[in-house]
């Protein structure tokens, strides 16, 4: 029932490379900017990416992020066993005015 | 460093009532956009409220009229007085700070949330 749309799980061997998509639409991802968060369960959510493709300080630059028209991509490199968690994109829509919208979620597993 | 601390979450029966914290410390909840998402079992994250600096107030349409949002500057904290509670708002609670970037908002700090589960 998200909005956005992301695959349920992804996974790779440790040191190989995921990405993770996230579809959206015209009202949301093709005119916004859209937001990467890592979560690990029990622990509290991470901001990965802002403004597209930005990274916060402190976060590697194995995560890197991309968006083009109604679509956005997460990728991350050199995968670790710290990289084991649910990744979450999120962005603004324009038939909902506070709060955005999120994807439902998608879990990497370090094989 | 920055941290956000939830509390006050438990066990409460259908139409009961709890009253989450959120304790920041690293920023000001008063100079800052403070929000409350939550995440229900299996779920993804959902947007519930947010407190703007000047203290107005809003709400996801699910919570409005059951839930409030409220700080108290000089403890630095943030509140959710949920009332009438239903099973449906079963979730963790998560409280997160809302910034500006460039280009867009982000939520840029959040706590580890709290667990509500309403049942008999």
């Amino acid at each position: 029932q998200s909005v956005l749309t992301q695959p349920p799980s992804v996974s790779a061997a440790p040191g190989q490379r995921v990405t993770i998509s996230c579809s959206g639409s015209s009202s949301n991802i093709g005119n916004n900017y859209v937001s990467w968060y890592q979560h690990v369960p029990g622990t509290a959510p991470k901001l990965l990416i802002y403004d597209n493709d930005k990274r916060p300080s402190g976060i590697p630059d194995r995560f890197s992020a991309s968006k083009s028209g109604t679509s956005a991509t997460l990728g991350i490199t050199g995968l670790q066993t710290d990289d084991e968690a649910d990744y979450y994109c999120g962005t603004w829509d324009s038939s909902v005015s506070l709060g955005g919208v999120f994807g439902g979620g998608t879990k990497v597993t370090v094989l | 460093e920055v941290q956000l601390v939830e509390s006050g979450g438990g066990l409460v029966q259908p139409g009961g009532y709890l009253t989450l914290s959120c304790a920041v410390s690293g920023f000001s909840v008063s100079d800052s956009y403070m929000t409350w998402f939550r995440q229900a079992p299996g779920k993804g994250l959902e947007w519930v409220s947010i407190i703007y600096t000047g203290g107005s107030a809003f709400y996801a349409d699910f919570v409005k009229g059951r839930f409030t949002i409220s700080r108290d500057n000089s403890r630095n904290t943030v509140y959710l007085q949920m009332d009438s509670l239903r099973a449906e708002d079963t979730a963790v609670y998560h409280c997160a700070r809302e910034s500006y970037g460039s280009g867009s908002y982000y939520f840029d700090y959040w706590g580890q949330g709290t667990l509500v589960t309403v049942s008999s």
